[in-house]
């Protein structure tokens, strides 16, 4: 079956630590996104990818890198620079004017 | 600012009551989605709309888009315990310019037996 798998359910960083969360699709989409969600907040955009090569920051990108060597990944990774990283991190992707698919998500929490 | 705003925050309803969701917008809404989500898990697409006027129903569920594409609503007929869980409204209001969504904040749903 085709669908978004994202790794690790939960995961726990140290202060100064990088931690980084994986996100794998075999739907052949070209974009994937890179949401957080804080309690009430609803989702934020961190950063987003089009095409293989290239992505963009969203709105809360500072704290947060990202790469796409390949179509069907799209890793997170949470710096030290990022203070406040504890939330529940969603990965989706999607076709251009169609829904969005999301992963099952990321619990991260600090140490 | 939030550029989409739903309401009410949360609700409590009594199973077998109907119940109604909003998600407002200050911009054009190229296309509207609503999902619902459990406590720490993914997101469930329910439904979206792309025209003004548009609605569209599932079960239980009618969404609806206004003429203007600034409102949608979520209504849910004889409501179920099944139906507890957190609604969002995503939308593209950029043209499809970029690609993603932005959410509102959610609404949280719970449903008395």
């Amino acid at each position: 079956d085709g669908g978004i798998t994202q790794s690790p359910k939960y995961l726990f960083r140290k202060e100064g630590q990088n931690v980084t969360l994986s996100c794998e699709q075999n739907l052949n989409h070209d974009a994937m996104y890179w949401y957080r969600q804080d309690p009430g907040q609803g989702l934020r955009l961190i950063y987003y990818s089009q095409i293989v090569n290239d992505f963009q920051k969203g709105d809360i990108a500072e704290g947060y890198s990202v790469s796409r060597e390949k179509k069907e990944s799209f890793p997170l990774t949470v710096t030290s620079a990022q203070k406040n990283p504890t939330a529940f991190y969603l990965c989706a992707t999607r076709r251009p004017n169609e829904k969005l698919f999301f992963g099952s998500g990321t619990q991260l929490s600090v140490l | 600012s939030q550029e989409l705003e739903q309401s009410p925050q949360s609700l409590i309803v009594q199973e077998g009551k109907n119940l109604t969701i909003n998600c407002t917008s200050s911009k054009t809404l190229y296309g509207l989605y609503w999902y619902k989500q459990k406590y720490g898990e993914g997101l469930i697409f329910l439904m979206m709309l792309q025209k003004g006027g548009e609605e569209k129903s599932h079960e239980k569920i009618t969404a609806k888009l206004d003429e203007k594409k600034q409102q949608s609503s979520l209504h849910i007929t004889a409501s179920q315990p099944s139906h507890a869980g957190i609604y969002l409204c995503g939308a593209d209001v950029s043209g499809g310019s970029q690609g993603n969504l932005i959410f509102g904040k959610g609404t949280k749903l719970s449903v008395k037996p």
